[in-house]
């Protein structure tokens, strides 16, 4: 089935420690994003990649890492800078600007 | 940067009942999309919709890009309904959807 997947659905961080969330696309997008949702809130975005082995910073930046080696991957790494990285974390992609398509999400939490 | 307001906030309906969603945003927008949000956080696409009206089944949705705001109407409403819905258009040039606060709709049966 075509779809983005991101793993894994729960993560727990200790403190100082950065940790990695995956997302994997098989739809043939160019484009990726990661945003950031806390509870009751809309999403805001963390960082998007046009193309492999480009990306740019969005609203949240500070504290997050991303890398953009391959077309169907888009990690995202959480920082020790990121002092509040409690959150629902969603990836998306989409062809160009249209239509962007989400995955199920990762929920993070603080030990 | 663009804002998006959404509302009502919160929205109670008995099952079978009818609703407007509304979505209001303060500048120039390339296209926009309405999502469902479900109780375990995935976000569904309901309309990609830069104007004009599209209709899905018990859904439609309305985008007057001119005046700014778009409307999402649901009809004869059921259980399954219940989450949030959020408004998300795109500004000219940019990769970037700007989500509103949502609205959260409850239905009862």
């Amino acid at each position: 089935d075509g779809g983005i997947t991101q793993s894994p659905k729960y993560l727990f961080r200790k403190e100082g420690q950065n940790v990695t969330l995956s997302c994997e696309q098989n739809l043939n997008h160019d484009a990726m994003y990661w945003y950031r949702q806390d509870p009751g809130q809309g999403l805001r975005l963390i960082y998007y990649s046009q193309i492999v082995n480009d990306f740019q910073k969005g609203d949240i930046a500070e504290g997050y890492s991303v890398s953009r080696e391959k077309k169907e991957s888009f990690p995202l790494t959480v920082t020790s800078a990121q002092k509040n990285p409690t959150a629902f974390y969603l990836c998306a992609s989409s062809i160009g600007g249209n239509i962007q398509y989400f995955g199920a999400g990762t929920r993070l939490s603080v030990l | 940067g663009i804002q998006v307001e959404q509302s009502p906030p919160d929205l109670i309906l008995q099952e079978g009942a009818n609703s407007t969603l509304r979505c209001n945003f303060s500048d120039s927008v390339n296209n926009l999309q309405w999502f469902h949000q479900n109780p375990w956080g995935q976000l569904i696409n309901l309309f990609y919709i830069p104007s004009g009206t599209k209709q899905n089944g018990r859904l439609s949705a309305t985008t007057v890009a001119t005046e700014r705001y778009s409307l999402l109407y649901i009809s004869s409403s059921q259980t399954t309904d219940s989450g949030v819905y959020f408004c998300a258009p795109r500004m000219d040039s940019s990769y970037k959807l700007i989500f509103g606060s949502g609205t959260r709709l409850l239905v009862r049966p």
